[in-house]
This record gives structure tokens, sequence and C-alpha cells, in this order.
């Protein structure tokens, strides 16, 4: 799986955008963009994926660049309840579904 | 739809015991997994099933750690006997299938301390 790379921790202000930032420039043409999250005491949580084109649904928004070396994750209206550690993760789209999480971007959203 | 859930939410036991810990996934998911996530160090995937089928146990750290999944509905994790570096939270998670299509939905998991 390629590696990703995501800035430690991050601030935002509720209500305000919210923009994680990912780096994943070694993405093989076959490999989706996953963006799961984690809040405190609770189970990863499944948010978007994306292999090039945009993708958005309820909960947010997947930005990827033309060339798929890097991605963002929008949450539109950020609440305190979006604070959470954040992870981007690269992964084949077939069988062997098996999830390599780093230490992701805690995001703080501040009231 | 209910979710994957756990039980126990928290286990507290001694070197050398044996703890069981259960995952029931959400209903109809052929896939279910395990995961952890020892202290200080990143989540981590442990296994892998297809109904009662182990389909990857790579990532099981050794054989104290036994996950079955008999009947292809609910699975246990044992430990025995527990040490004390196996203290960490467990999450179990399910699936529909293994495509791009198919996320994993993960439990609250389990919070084991072994003293």
């Amino acid at each position: 799986d390629a590696k990703t790379t995501q800035p430690p921790s991050m601030d935002c202000a509720e209500g305000r955008a919210a923009n994680l930032p990912c780096n994943h420039s070694t993405i093989s043409g076959n490999e989706y963009v996953y963006w799961y999250r984690q809040i405190h005491s609770q189970g990863p949580q499944y948010i978007i994926h994306g292999l090039k084109n945009n993708e958005t649904n309820e909960m947010a928004s997947l930005i990827i660049t033309e060339d798929r070396k890097s991605s963002t994750l929008i949450l539109p209206h950020a609440t305190l309840r979006d604070t959470a550690v954040y992870y981007c993760i690269v992964r084949l789209g077939g069988s062997n579904y098996k999830l390599t999480f780093g230490k992701g971007t805690l995001l703080t959203v501040n009231p | 739809e209910a979710g994957v859930t756990q039980f126990p939410s928290h286990s507290v036991i001694e070197k050398g015991q044996t703890v069981t810990l259960r995952c029931d996934p959400i209903s109809g998911h052929d896939n279910l997994y395990w995961y952890r996530r020892v202290m200080g160090k990143e989540i981590k995937f442990l296994l892998h099933f297809v109904k009662e089928s182990k389909q990857d146990e790579s990532g099981m750290p050794n054989n104290r750690f036994l996950a079955e999944r008999t009947g292809g509905t609910y699975s246990t994790l044992k430990v025995q006997p527990a040490e004390l570096e196996d203290s960490g939270v467990y999450f179990c998670a399910s699936s529909l299938g293994t495509g791009y299509n198919s996320p994993l939905h993960f439990g609250n998991g389990t919070r084991l301390t072994v003293t």
C-alpha cells in the first residue's frame, strides 16, 4: 500500500470548514483513498472514499488532485462533535481488505 | 440497523489468566475483522474472516491468540494466557464485501487491561 503523510494536528473554529490534507505521492493507479475517523473512546468510523474523481456524501467531501498524489477531506461546517483523529488510508479496492492506520491528524474543533 | 457490538467494553485480568472477547457483526456481513491498538501504537490488523473461514490471520501476534467464528455469525477472540503487553483496545469490524465500495464498520472496542 502507498504510504500517506498527514499533519499531526489541526484546529478549526466551529461552523467553519475543516480542510484536512493528505499526501500519497506513491499511490498506484488502482489504489483508492479512504478516510476514517476515530472519536475518543469509539471505534474508527468510515467517512468517504474515492479513486480519482471528487466525491461528496452527507458527512464530507473528498478532493483528489489530478495527479492523485494528494487529497483533501473537507468537513463543510465543523461542529464540536467532529473533534477526532482523522486517518487517510490508501488501499487496493480488491480482496484481502486490510487497512493500515497511521498516526492520523487530530482535528480539534473550537467553540 | 444495529451496528457492530462488542462485549465486554472493558476487561481487567491478571497476567496468566484467560480472556474471551466477543463481537457481533452487522447482520448479513460475511466479512469480519479484528484489529487492536496497544499502548502508544497505531491500530493494527489482526485477522479477517469470510463467514466461518479465516481468510487472513497474518496479523495475529502469536499462538496465545485464538479467533473463532463458528457458524459464520458472531466471533470470539481468546487470549490465553494473557501477558502484560496484550493490554490495549481490541476492535472488531465487519463489511458486506471486500471490494472498494464495502467500507469497514467498526465496533467501539474492548479495552483490555492485563495487570
